[in-house]
């Protein structure tokens, strides 16, 4: 079955460095993957998609990688700031035909003032 | 532009009650999907209804039902509740291409 692994459950990192999150997955050639975003106790928010013939997807201070030979995604902060803390999602659809996301465990970053 | 509305927030139940959970998405949205968070599971797809019609099922026992309205506003149900149910559950609805979930803030479900 289709499946999301996120490299690391948790993140420490100093302010105004650069935070990189990881998803591989497998078992599938997803069209696209997501990111998100989730603070305790509130639904995901959607931060980028990038579709795989994009190589890289950018959006203020974030950066999105993906590697369709690596079957990998990569997820950048740059300049990273603490209210960048929360836990950061990777996900994609089963299909491109209805919306059963498999979510990746996701990666808690924390970054240190 | 309202967002997604799940009520109620939070809940507490008895093993062996049943409960009934109620999402409306963003206004225009077809497509309504809910989600089980554990801390040990993760986000784990239940079900997505589409124009009132159950288009995709997750992994999860019969107890586990829903149900959309010509609105697009949907329910879940949870029948003869376990202490495992207890977790947020998450609705969310997508736009028309179907690439983006917009979240709503959850329901917190305890089991007691």
């Amino acid at each position: 079955s289709q499946k999301i692994e996120q490299n690391s459950e948790a993140l420490n990192i100093q302010e105004g460095k650069t935070a990189t999150l990881t998803c591989n997955y497998t078992n599938y050639s997803p069209a696209y993957l997501q990111w998100y975003r989730q603070d305790p106790g509130r639904g995901p928010v959607f931060l980028l998609l990038i579709r795989e013939n994009e190589k890289e997807k950018r959006k203020e201070r974030l950066k999105v990688t993906f590697d369709t030979t690596l079957k990998q995604s990569l997820f950048h902060i740059t300049a990273s700031q603490p209210a960048d803390s929360a836990t950061y999602l990777c996900a994609t659809a089963w299909d491109n035909y209805g919306q059963n996301f498999v979510f990746g465990p996701g990666t808690r970053l924390s970054v240190l003032p | 532009k309202a967002g997604v509305t799940q009520t109620p927030r939070y809940l507490i139940k008895t093993r062996g009650q049943q409960v009934t959970l109620s999402c409306s998405p963003i206004s225009g949205h077809r497509s309504v999907s809910w989600y089980q968070q554990t801390p040990g599971q993760g986000l784990q797809f239940l079900f997505e209804y589409f124009s009132e019609t159950q288009r995709n099922k997750g992994n999860f026992p019969g107890r586990f039902s829903g149900r959309q309205f010509s609105n697009s506003r949907s329910e879940m149900n949870v029948s003869t509740l376990e202490l495992g149910d207890s977790a947020l559950y998450l609705c969310a609805s997508t736009n028309s291409e179907g690439t983006e979930a917009f979240f709503g803030q959850g329901t917190r479900l305890t089991v007691v």
